[in-house]
């Protein structure tokens, strides 16, 4: 089945610094990434739509310039939270869409920490 | 935008019997609605799934109802068991390649 992968798992890092998670489909084109954030115990808000080869649309309240999402390629997307800070610490999570078939693939999830 | 509210947020149940969660969502034009299972740490799993054109479906001890005119879609799980423990998440979209907005979640305790 589709599969994407999504890394780091968990990142621990430094008030101020950058962050890079990526997510790559395996086996199948993903025309559509979307990115989302969950806070502990709570549901997954959508952040920002990417489409390959276009900007991504981000969710009202969401800061572009702090995450930065770039779908360079069908197979590859990425988000990166610029300038981090401990209110940012949380699970981030992508759901790519099958250029052939409808569905919704789900990477692992990347725990977010910033210290 | 598109809302979908979801209840209970908890729900205690003894296997063997059976739980129900309920979501309803606003936008009419919404016409899919995939049911998600959660454990701790983890990536969502879809169970089941259903399109507007369709009524009922029922996977095995799964099954989701939905109904168009009051929009409202519920998750029927029958014969409980303590695997089944998780949060569970209703959500809903316009269509393929469209973003699914995602219920609050259930959180399912199964006891044995």
């Amino acid at each position: 089945g589709a599969v994407v992968s999504q890394h780091p798992s968990r990142v621990i890092c430094k008030s101020g610094t950058s962050v890079k998670i990526e997510c790559r489909s395996l086996d199948f084109q993903a025309t559509t990434m979307f990115w989302y954030r969950q806070f502990p115990k709570q549901s997954l808000m959508l952040m920002a739509t990417s489409n390959e080869g276009s900007k991504a649309t981000y969710e009202q309240g969401v800061e572009k310039d702090k995450f930065l999402i770039n779908h360079a390629s069908l197979t590859l997307s990425t988000l990166t939270v610029t300038s981090a800070h401990p209110e940012d610490s949380s699970f981030y999570i992508c759901s790519a869409i099958n250029r052939d078939s409808y569905g919704y693939t789900f990477g692992s999830g990347t725990r977010l920490t910033v210290v | 935008g598109e809302n979908v509210e979801q209840h209970p947020s908890t729900l205690s149940v003894q296997e063997g019997d059976s739980a129900v969660i309920k979501c309803t969502y606003s936008d009419s034009a919404s016409n899919y609605f995939p049911w998600y299972k959660q454990e701790l740490g983890k990536r969502p799993q879809l169970i089941i799934d259903i399109r507007s054109n369709v009524g009922e479906k029922k996977d095995q001890r799964i099954a989701v109802t939905l109904n168009k005119t009051a929009k409202h879609f519920s998750l029927h799980i029958t014969e409980t068991q303590p695997e089944d423990s998780a949060v569970y998440f209703c959500a809903a979209s316009k269509g393929s390649n469209y973003k699914l907005t995602f219920g609050k979640g259930t959180l399912l305790t199964v006891n044995p």
